[in-house]
């Protein structure tokens, strides 16, 4: 069974320019999750989905990200425009369901220039 | 002050080694505690899942929860080079609630 699949893996941009990242989670997995892991710190939550609604986006920095889960199966990560500091991996992780184990996917490494 | 704290290491022990990894968090809501790993450039995997106090083994893994002191900890028997990654530690207040990570403490297993 495929794991959680993201891509790209790495994405060099200039700043001010816009970028996306892709995740497709486990088949039949209704939660999705999207989080920020910085150089030598654990992974922060950016946003969960449930199914296609957006339950928990507190942290997401909503000037510049945005986020979306049509149909409930793919979603897409958006920053607009990127700045040096959102240089980091963009992991996303699915789970059956709200309260049982997340599977991570290996991440998109974001550098930005 | 972050909710859940690690020494960052790096860690470097020989083949066989029993390793002991900490972690304190500051959030008594905490009631549910996990340890992640995390190899290089990947995705972290949950490793052991407690709830509440007390011990949780899984083959060469145990992982205790001290809730009075809010001190969570892994050990490692027979450590073996496969075992050497970032090793995350993680709380929640419910199930579903959002989990808060540690730093990571970065492991060696040297053969």
């Amino acid at each position: 069974e495929a794991g959680v699949v993201q891509s790209p893996r790495y994405k060099i941009i200039e700043k001010k320019q816009p970028v996306a990242f892709w995740c497709n989670p486990i088949s039949g997995h209704n939660t999705l999750y999207w989080y920020l892991q910085n150089l030598g710190q654990g992974p922060e939550l950016l946003i969960r989905y449930e199914n296609e609604e957006a339950v928990d986006d507190s942290q997401l920095p909503k000037d510049r990200f945005s986020a979306e889960r049509l149909k409930g199966v793919d979603s897409t990560l958006k920053i607009q425009p990127a700045e040096l500091g959102d240089s980091a991996v963009y992991l996303c992780a699915s789970s059956f369901q709200k309260n049982t184990e997340a599977f991570f996917g290996q991440g998109t490494r974001l550098t930005v220039v | 002050q972050k909710e859940v704290e690690q020494d960052p290491g790096p860690l470097s022990v020989p083949e066989g080694a029993i390793v002991s990894l900490n972690c304190t968090y500051s959030n008594s809501a905490f009631q549910y505690f996990m340890w992640y790993r995390q190899y290089s450039r990947k995705g972290p995997e949950l490793l052991m899942y407690t709830y509440s106090s007390g011990n949780k083994e899984d083959g060469r893994f145990t992982a205790q929860v001290d809730k009075s002191s809010k001190y969570i900890s892994l050990f490692i028997r027979d450590s073996q080079p496969s075992d050497s990654a970032t090793y995350l530690c993680a709380g929640s207040k419910t199930s579903y609630d959002k989990v808060i990570f540690g730093p990571g403490t970065s492991l060696s297993v040297i053969p």
